[in-house]
């Protein structure tokens, strides 16, 4: 089976506080995102990447970077979080742009 | 920017009924449909993943059909059981793009 691990299912930040959310996928999967779930909102693409060390801006990038420096590992970083920040955040990885998408179980995340 | 709509938002059903979720997309030019599900809390689960070459897919209880010409797809849910209860989430990527574009979900309780 497929495995997409997020480092965390909660975390509470304090404004201001550089924040780093971690995902990890065990397939080999070529493309990896990030998405935010708010209420009323759904969910929205924040950032993907499509190979090593390349990424393409989502939807909702401001505030937001990424990192992946390895096939395997796909981080979001928020650079100065903010009350508005505070979200669920998925990840999720799929082998090619037509392939199955598969989700981590979601970091809540609580900006303070 | 491919848009995707749930109909209805919510649907509350007494155990043992068969039920219709239903999903349209504004591009028909898809890779693919997908269905999750999400429980409270939680990350997504995939259910079933229909290529655009197809018309549906089943998993047990579950069967999705795809009418691209159109821009639906839908999901049966057969004897619906209250283990059901959870939002559905249905999703699709435009061959523009990587990354799938979601609907708001269906939020399905059903009582024993």
């Amino acid at each position: 089976d497929v495995k997409v691990t997020q480092s965390s299912r909660y975390l509470v930040k304090r404004t201001g506080e550089k924040v780093f959310l971690e995902c990890v996928q065990d397939m080999d999967h070529e493309n990896m995102f990030w998405y935010r779930q708010d209420p009323g909102l759904g969910l929205r693409l924040i950032y993907f990447s499509y190979d090593v060390k390349m990424k393409e801006k989502g939807d909702i990038p401001e505030g937001y970077s990424v990192s992946r420096e390895k096939k395997e590992r796909f981080s979001l970083i928020l650079e100065s979080a903010s009350t508005n920040q505070t979200s669920m955040y998925l990840c999720a990885s799929s082998v090619t742009g037509a392939g199955e998408a598969f989700f981590g179980q979601g970091t809540r995340l609580t900006v303070v | 920017k491919q848009e995707v709509t749930q109909i209805p938002a919510a649907l509350s059903v007494p155990e043992g009924e068969n039920l219709v979720l239903n999903c349209s997309f504004t591009d028909s030019a898809i890779y693919n449909l997908q269905w999750f599900r999400q429980d409270p809390g939680k990350g997504l689960t995939s259910l079933l993943l229909i290529q655009s070459s197809q018309r549906e897919q089943t998993s047990g209880r579950l069967n999705a059909s795809l009418d691209k010409s159109s821009g639906r797809s839908t999901l049966y849910i057969a004897a619906s059981q209250p283990g059901d209860s959870a939002t559905y989430l249905c999703a699709s990527n435009s061959n523009s793009g990587y990354a799938l574009n979601f609907g708001k979900g269906t939020s399905l309780l059903v009582t024993p």
